[in-house]
């Protein structure tokens, strides 16, 4: 069964920093791996998915990769902003599926 | 992509009654999950919603706890039973299957559930 990592737990940066959040899957069979962010209290708002044919995505500022062989997953988040502080959240297909399990988060914060 | 509501938003419930919590998506979609957020914590799969046959739950969720409804394609029902305070917890729901958009996972805002 599919397990998922996620390093660091908790990040604390300066406005215009960029920054790197990763995520380690491992079972290499995935069908997709999906980034979101969390707002406290909030529901889930997705931010890239990346199928298994597909070594990249980019949205705006955000850019995510995947290397299946290795089990891993990278969020760059270019000049960060105060409006980034959020819980990160990396999810993968589970073994064949494509039901989601979900890492633990990487709860950023961005300092003005 | 999909819009995604549910009711209620939030509600507090004393223990040994059931809420039920509704789902419903802005357009047909191909699968409906069930995830479970407790507090301070990532989300847990409950269960897949198969649109007219039982759902299928996955290990450590049980249909007399948490039986699940999906008439159609766009709406899907969570009933949390018999609730104690370990139930406390958000419960989302979740879409893929929209469109271009296939393998898009969305989610709905939340049900946050208090048990007294």
């Amino acid at each position: 069964k599919q397990e998922v990592t996620q390093i660091p737990a908790a990040l604390s940066v300066p406005e215009g920093e960029n920054l790197v959040l990763n995520c380690s899957f491992t079972d290499s069979a995935i069908y997709n791996l999906q980034w979101f962010r969390q707002d406290p209290g909030k529901g889930l708002t997705s931010l890239l998915l990346i199928q298994s044919s597909q070594r990249e995505q980019t949205s705006g500022r955000l850019n995510a990769s995947l290397d299946k062989s290795s089990g891993r997953s990278t969020l760059y988040i270019a000049a960060s902003q105060p409006g980034d502080s959020a819980t990160y959240l990396c999810a993968a297909s589970d073994s064949g599926t494509y039901k989601y399990i979900f890492g633990t988060g990487t709860r950023l914060k961005v300092l003005a | 992509s999909a819009v995604i509501s549910q009711k209620p938003s939030r509600d507090i419930c004393q223990r040994g009654t059931s809420l039920t919590i509704q789902c419903q998506v802005d357009s047909q979609v191909t699968m409906m999950f069930w995830y479970r957020q407790q507090p301070g914590q990532s989300l847990t799969l409950i269960a897949t919603a198969n649109q007219g046959s039982e759902a299928t739950y996955e290990s450590g969720f049980v249909i007399d706890k948490f039986p699940i409804s999906r008439p159609n394609l766009t709406f899907s029902t969570l009933t949390v039973s018999n609730m104690s305070p370990e139930d406390s917890s958000i419960y989302l729901c979740s879409a893929m299957g929209t469109g271009s958009f296939s393998y898009e996972q969305y989610f709905g805002p939340g049900t946050r559930l208090t048990v007294t």
